[in-house]
């Protein structure tokens, strides 16, 4: 079984600070991670993925999250906060092979104070 | 390029009324299917997952069902809508054969509201 854990369900930041958003990973084998963003009322898009190459990983809109297997985590950061990066983030785990089903998260909700 | 559609986008049924929400893949072949919904508050949870037609696997039980008629066609269902079906749902498609590009793409999603 697999799953993933995202602390904190709503985070703010001021513009301009560091966005930190938080997810710990659990999977019996070597998982493949993933970050999606979702604006309101829209679809998710792929914001960045970790399939077992560099574990630091860069995503679009300056985004890039680390993949730690000893703290079993995948957090999501981007050094300055932007008003457009205000939005849902879901991070999401599966493993390597076909016929695999993609875990989310419960969501973590970004705002950015001006 | 593979493309997913999804409609409607907004809906707005009676309780106790049928649903039925469709999807389809474009661009791929046997692709892995899912529904998933949003309600306020929940996060994102998954409902319906199938590998193939006619096969579809249940994750939580409720008053919905999937159908999985054609290889990139899935549909989401209900006999008799629940104000508690009112969500938004959306429809997601990854592959089973690669074996980097596992990530889900997902459509613009539909928003329900049952009143």
């Amino acid at each position: 079984a697999q799953s993933v854990t995202q602390l904190g369900s709503h985070v703010s930041v001021s513009e301009g600070a560091l966005v930190l958003l938080r997810c710990n990973y659990s999977s019996s084998v070597p998982p493949y991670l993933f970050w999606y963003v979702q604006y309101p009322n829209k679809g998710l898009q792929l914001l960045l993925k970790y399939t077992s190459a560099a574990t630091l990983v860069k995503g679009i809109n300056g985004f890039e999250a680390e993949f730690k297997k000893s703290e079993t985590s995948f957090h999501l950061t981007k050094p300055s906060a932007h008003m457009s990066d205000a939005a849902e983030y879901f991070c999401a785990v599966t493993r390597s092979g076909g016929y695999q089903k993609v875990t989310f998260g419960t969501g973590t909700k970004l705002q950015v104070i001006p | 390029s593979q493309t997913i559609h999804q409609w409607p986008a907004t809906l707005v049924q009676p309780v106790g009324s049928p649903l039925s929400l469709e999807c389809t893949v474009e661009g791929t072949s046997n692709p892995n299917l899912y529904w998933y919904r949003q309600a306020a508050g929940r996060g994102l949870q998954l409902l319906f997952y199938s590998v193939g037609i006619g096969q579809i696997s249940s994750e939580v039980p409720q008053n919905l069902s999937a159908s999985r008629p054609q290889d990139r066609q899935f549909i989401l269902s209900s006999k008799k809508l629940l104000l508690s079906d009112s969500g938004f749902y959306l429809c997601a498609w990854s592959s089973n054969r690669d074996r980097v590009n596992t990530e889900a793409f997902f459509g613009q999603g539909t928003r329900l509201t049952v009143v």
